[in-house]
């Protein structure tokens, strides 16, 4: 099956700096790639997606990256702000929407 | 947040009793899925369902049951609890693209086996 990895697992960085959290994935196959927002003591959110078909996506201050070949992806969030920090999860999955396989975490916190 | 809600919101129960958690939708979403999330682990998938009565097997399902009778209801059964089921439950929803693949999560459920 699908394994995921994440890192770092936790990211300190100053406010107003760039934050990148770096994913690989296992199976050649999976094609869709979320990246969920987990703040604490709530249900994680989806806050950007990208399928295979595409390298780059951008909404605002964040973007992701996906390489199928060296299958790795990550999310980049530029301008950091306060209210940033949380924990985030990437995912992958073969068919986008049905069986998620996530990574473990990025607790990201940015300090004032 | 999407009309997902889940039932109980905190449960403490001892080890050997059988326990069930409730997600409701009212989105008439197809999928459901459920999660357990551990630290260092992020979301692992226990089971999950694309239509009334189809439910299939996820990466962690062993001593846990489910049954969706009908759209709005997944519930999640530990036929006998074990303390390495402590953890915190979520409940997922999503339609397959019918308009986006997002899975909308619900607000959880912390199970502690004592």
């Amino acid at each position: 099956g699908e394994n995921v990895e994440q890192h770092p697992s936790t990211l300190s960085v100053q406010e107003g700096d760039s934050a990148v959290i770096k994913c690989t994935y296992s199976d050649s196959a999976s094609n869709y790639f979320p990246w969920y927002k987990q703040e604490l003591g709530k249900r994680p959110q989806l806050i950007i997606d990208i399928r295979s078909n595409v390298g780059e996506k951008k909404d605002q201050r964040i973007a992701v990256t996906l390489n199928k070949t060296a299958k790795h992806f990550s999310l980049h969030i530029t301008e950091t702000q306060p209210e940033d920090s949380a924990v985030y999860f990437c995912a992958a999955s073969r068919d986008a929407g049905n069986m998620l396989t996530f990574g473990g975490g990025t607790r990201l916190m940015v300090k004032p | 947040d999407a009309g997902i809600t889940q039932s109980p919101r905190h449960k403490v129960t001892e080890t050997g009793t059988p326990v069930t958690l409730r997600c409701h939708q009212t989105e008439n979403h197809r999928y459901m899925y459920w999660y357990r999330q551990d630290p260092g682990h992020g979301l692992r998938l226990i089971h999950y369902s694309y239509g009334v009565k189809d439910t299939d097997k996820g990466e962690v399902s062993d001593g846990y049951s489910v049954s969706r009778s009908k759209t709005e209801d997944f519930l999640l059964t530990l036929e006998s609890a074990t303390s390495s089921q402590t953890s915190v439950y979520f409940c997922a929803i999503s339609d397959r693209g019918q308009p986006s693949y997002e899975q909308y999560f619900g607000p959880g459920t912390r199970l502690t086996v004592t």
